[in-house]
């Protein structure tokens, strides 16, 4: 089955500086890849996410980016601010069934110094 | 809509008791997923349902967990007997339509085993 890693498990940034945070997946057939923010005690939610058939995607201050042969890909983020403090997890899904399921990696806490 | 609802939102109890936790998806949303969060394991797929049928439970523990998706508006996990291991942060999310569409995830069920 589908197995993703997630590196760094924990990354600490100084305020205005970017983040790379890079995951591999291991199924060739998965082809969609979102990512979701886990602020302190709350839930996770979708920030952004990539289908197979791109490369990259931007939506302000993030952008990921997606290498099909090398089945890897990461999550930018630039100008970082204290709200960006967060865990963040990536996960990978065969995304062309209703009953595809999604795997996560296992996280990455993100610390934004002042 | 409110949202994906769980219950209870915090559950001791002592090892040995049984637990159900329950969750109330989205209205409409056909794919419903059960997580487990620790600080070890990150975000742990247990089972998921597609229109109300599991689909794959390869992630469940053990024959003490089971779950089950009466009809497409509730679901419930249970753990007999409950063991102090068990204790994670137990999260359902719903989905609407394809597997690449966005998980909509519950505010968690918090279980402390004594």
């Amino acid at each position: 089955g589908e197995n993703v890693e997630q590196h760094p498990s924990t990354l600490s940034v100084q305020e205005g500086d970017s983040a790379v945070i890079k995951c591999t997946y291991s199924d060739s057939a998965s082809n969609y890849f979102p990512w979701y923010k886990q602020e302190l005690g709350k839930r996770p939610q979708l920030i952004i996410d990539i289908r197979s058939n791109v490369g990259e995607k931007k939506d302000q201050r993030i952008a990921v980016t997606l290498n099909k042969t090398a089945k890897h890909f990461s999550l930018h983020i630039t100008e970082t601010q204290p709200e960006d403090s967060a865990v963040y997890f990536c996960a990978a899904s065969k995304g062309y069934s209703s009953a595809s399921k999604i795997i996560f990696g296992s996280g990455t806490r993100l610390s934004i110094r002042p | 809509d409110a949202g994906v609802i769980q219950s209870p939102r915090h559950e001791v109890t002592e090892m040995g008791q049984e637990v159900t936790l329950r969750c109330k998806p989205i209205s409409g949303h056909n794919s419903l997923f059960w997580y487990r969060q620790t600080m070890m394991r990150g975000l742990e797929l247990l089972i998921y349902f597609n229109n109300n049928v599991p689909i794959d439970d390869s992630g469940m523990p053990e024959d003490r967990f089971s779950a089950k998706m009466p009809n497409a508006s509730f679901s419930t996990l249970k753990i007999q007997p409950s063991e102090p291991r068990d204790s994670a942060v137990y999260f359902c999310a719903s989905r609407l339509g394809e597997g690449a569409g966005e998980l909509f995830f519950g505010e968690g069920s918090r279980l402390t085993v004594l």
